[in-house]
């Protein structure tokens, strides 16, 4: 079985701050590692994603996340943090090979960005 | 081009009622994907289709939960004597294939609310 853990319900950070979001993820094998973002009212927006080789991936609006395989994470961060990311992120997993096809996401966080 | 696509955007019904809602998803993907966000409950996984294989059924709550793809494109899914416990977010994603390193893209959904 396959599983995402976003330890933070919540994080705050005050704008032009670093902002990091943290997801550990359990998965047989290597995984495929993929970030959503979701504004209030809509659907959940792609990312980044994690495939193979360089363990920094670069995303859209600024977000990086890193890969760690000995850790099992990919924590999201973005160096200086907008009003506007406020929102919920979602990390999610998906194993390779036959039990590739379901993409278990974690609890989600919410971000919130003061000015 | 054309994202995902759902309808109603909102569906009130009273207890009992069935319900249909509706995926249009992007054109040329293969894998539609059903999601249940629920307050408090995250993500959950429903059910996915790919291509003309048989669809995995495996996150479906209860057989009042039941979903059809018609010629690889359009999905309906259908709960049957809703229960107020039903009320959720209903989330439809599409990708190019199922499993791999495709992202899945999200439609905006469709929020019932079971009276």
């Amino acid at each position: 079985a396959q599983s995402v853990a976003q330890p933070e319900d919540q994080v705050n950070v005050a704008e032009g701050n670093p902002l990091t979001v943290k997801c550990t993820y359990s998965v047989s094998g290597n995984p495929y590692l993929f970030w959503y973002v979701q504004y209030p009212n809509r659907g959940l927006q792609f990312l980044l994603k994690y495939i193979t080789g360089d363990n920094l991936v670069k995303g859209s609006y600024g977000f990086e996340a890193e890969f760690n395989k000995s850790q099992t994470s990919f924590h999201l961060k973005k160096p200086s943090a907008l009003v506007s990311d406020s929102a919920l992120y979602f990390c999610a997993v998906r194993g390779r090979g036959t039990a590739g096809n379901k993409l278990t996401f974690g609890g989600g966080t919410r971000v919130l960005v003061k000015p | 081009g054309a994202g995902v696509s759902q309808s109603p955007s909102n569906k009130v019904t009273e207890k009992g009622k069935d319900v249909e809602l509706r995926c249009d998803p992007i054109s040329g993907h293969t894998a539609l994907y059903w999601y249940r966000q629920s307050l408090g409950q995250g993500l959950e996984f429903l059910i996915y289709f790919q291509g003309n294989s048989a669809p995995d059924k495996s996150g479906l709550p209860s057989d009042r939960f039941s979903a059809e793809r018609t010629g690889g494109s359009v999905s309906t899914l259908t709960i049957q004597r809703t229960q107020q416990e039903d009320s959720a977010v209903y989330l439809c994603a599409s990708s190019i294939l199922a499993g791999g390193p495709d992202e899945q893209y999200f439609g905006p959904g469709t929020r019932l609310t079971v009276t």
